[in-house]
């Protein structure tokens, strides 16, 4: 059975980056593509990017600029970096093994951006 | 981008009754790779149908996907209790990826 947990700071300040991690325990992170999405109540569920194994990253256009997405050394985790964060950034953010459609995902976590 | 708009925004039903959800896409869908997810309050999406049709494991049968091109539809033939959630449509057919805005299903 597959899990994906989230983790990171609930709080970030604007201007700074967001950070978080994805633990995947249950399936070698050495296989497949692994996504991360985040919710707002006004926009929604929105795709932010995924990584393959062999590195390869994808990201969504509007936040292509301030978005890296990458695999940690350990190859049981993947990371989200997003900077220069604004209010707009606060959202759950989730993420999830796949490329399209997701069986797994993790449980989310609610990122703030304030002062 | 595609755009998904799925309606109606809430559907007001009974236990037992059937839900018919729609999904209208601004452009028609490579491979009719579209997945419905069902949410419920502080949960992860949960993949209900993927590639319009198929349904995930663990999903009772009384949930069934149609439609091709720009038209989809879900349909519950006889709402459970723990059916009563907000739906989402998702398309992974061309990037970015894109989600409908949901359909709340209500008793």
């Amino acid at each position: 059975q597959v899990q994906l947990q989230e983790s990171g700071p609930g709080l970030v300040k604007p201007s700074e980056t967001l950070s978080l991690t994805c633990t995947v325990s249950g399936r070698s992170i050495t296989s497949n593509y692994w996504t991360w999405y985040r919710q707002t109540p006004g926009k929604g569920l929105e795709w932010i990017g995924n990584i393959h194994y062999s590195g390869r990253t994808n990201y969504s256009p509007s936040l292509k600029s301030r978005v890296t997405i990458f695999i940690d050394r350990s190859k049981t985790r993947f990371s989200l970096n997003l900077n220069s964060v604004t209010a707009a950034d606060t959202a759950v953010y989730y993420c999830a093994r796949g490329d399209g459609w997701h069986l797994y995902w993790g449980p989310g976590t609610r990122v703030t951006v304030s002062s | 981008e595609i755009v998904l708009t799925q309606s109606p925004g809430t559907l007001s039903l009974s236990p037992g009754e059937r839900a018919t959800l729609s999904c209208r896409a601004s452009q028609s869908i490579n491979s009719n790779s579209l997945a419905w997810y069902v949410q419920k309050p502080g949960q992860a999406p949960r993949l209900v149908i993927s590639d319009a049709s198929t349904r995930a494991a663990g999903i009772p049968d009384r949930f069934s996907g149609s439609g091709s091109g720009t038209d989809f539809t879900l349909t519950i033939s006889g709402l459970d209790p723990e059916d009563f959630a907000v739906y989402y449509c998702q398309q992974y057919g061309d990037s970015p990826v894109t989600f409908g805005l949901g359909t709340r299903v209500e008793i």
